[in-house]
């Protein structure tokens, strides 16, 4: 199975920061990665596809970029609302593989 | 609106099977694959399974193949999951998703306990 690994683990920020959480695979995966939001009792909200495409409702303020097999997600600014688990699920391969999830919190 | 409503989640026995239901409107559920994705308590997504739009293809994350059962029912817009052999290591929140590009819709979550 491809393995993703997600760093950090956790992390805290300032209103207003940029911040930058990122997601290694195992093995090329191409662009097949996509990116998660997950709240406390909340299904989990797509936030990009493709590695570097912005979902459906998704503020600007996110993007999504790959450097060989690091696939990064970035927030230009953090905002409140944006506290969550941010995991990020390969689709290249069976079975798909999520990350461990990286906590994001506000400092 | 494309709506995903979870039922048949609850408190089983170890060892007993349970079946989940994903009732599907606001889209054309035959166009679509479907799947399902868990998360246990303090623990992080899993994948679980997804099924195509004829279900000629169901793919499973293999830890979990002779254990879970995915289907479908196209003339009922449902989405089913079939659980065997429950453990303890099964409780978990059961979430079934559309998959477009991306899983871009999302049922609230059925919660399954299995204990004695």
């Amino acid at each position: 199975d491809i393995q993703l690994t997600q760093s950090p683990s956790s992390m805290s920020a300032s209103l207003g920061d940029r911040v930058s959480l990122t997601c290694q695979s195992s093995q090329g995966i191409g662009n097949y990665l996509s990116w998660y939001q997950h709240k406390p009792g909340k299904p989990p909200k797509p936030m990009i596809y493709y590695a570097t495409n912005l979902a459906d409702g998704v503020p600007s303020r996110f993007s999504g970029s790959r450097s060989g097999s690091d696939y990064s997600l970035t927030i230009s600014s953090l905002e409140s609302e944006d506290t969550a688990i941010y995991y990020c699920l390969q689709y290249d391969e069976y079975p798909r593989t999520f990350g461990g999830g990286t906590k994001l919190e506000l400092k | 609106e494309v709506k995903l409503v979870e039922s048949g989640g609850g408190l089983v026995q170890p060892g007993r099977s349970l079946k989940l239901s994903c009732a599907a409107s606001g889209f054309s559920f035959n166009d679509y694959w479907m799947g399902w994705v868990r998360q246990a308590p303090g623990k992080g997504l899993e994948w679980i399974g997804e099924i195509n739009q004829d279900s000629s293809t169901i793919n499973y994350t293999p830890s979990l193949k002779d254990k879970f059962t995915i289907s479908r029912d196209n003339a009922q817009n449902t989405l089913y999951l079939q659980m065997s052999k429950l453990g303890s290591e099964d409780t978990a929140i059961y979430y079934c998703a559309r998959q477009g590009y991306v899983m871009d819709a999302w049922g609230q979550g059925a919660s399954v306990t299995v204990s004695s």
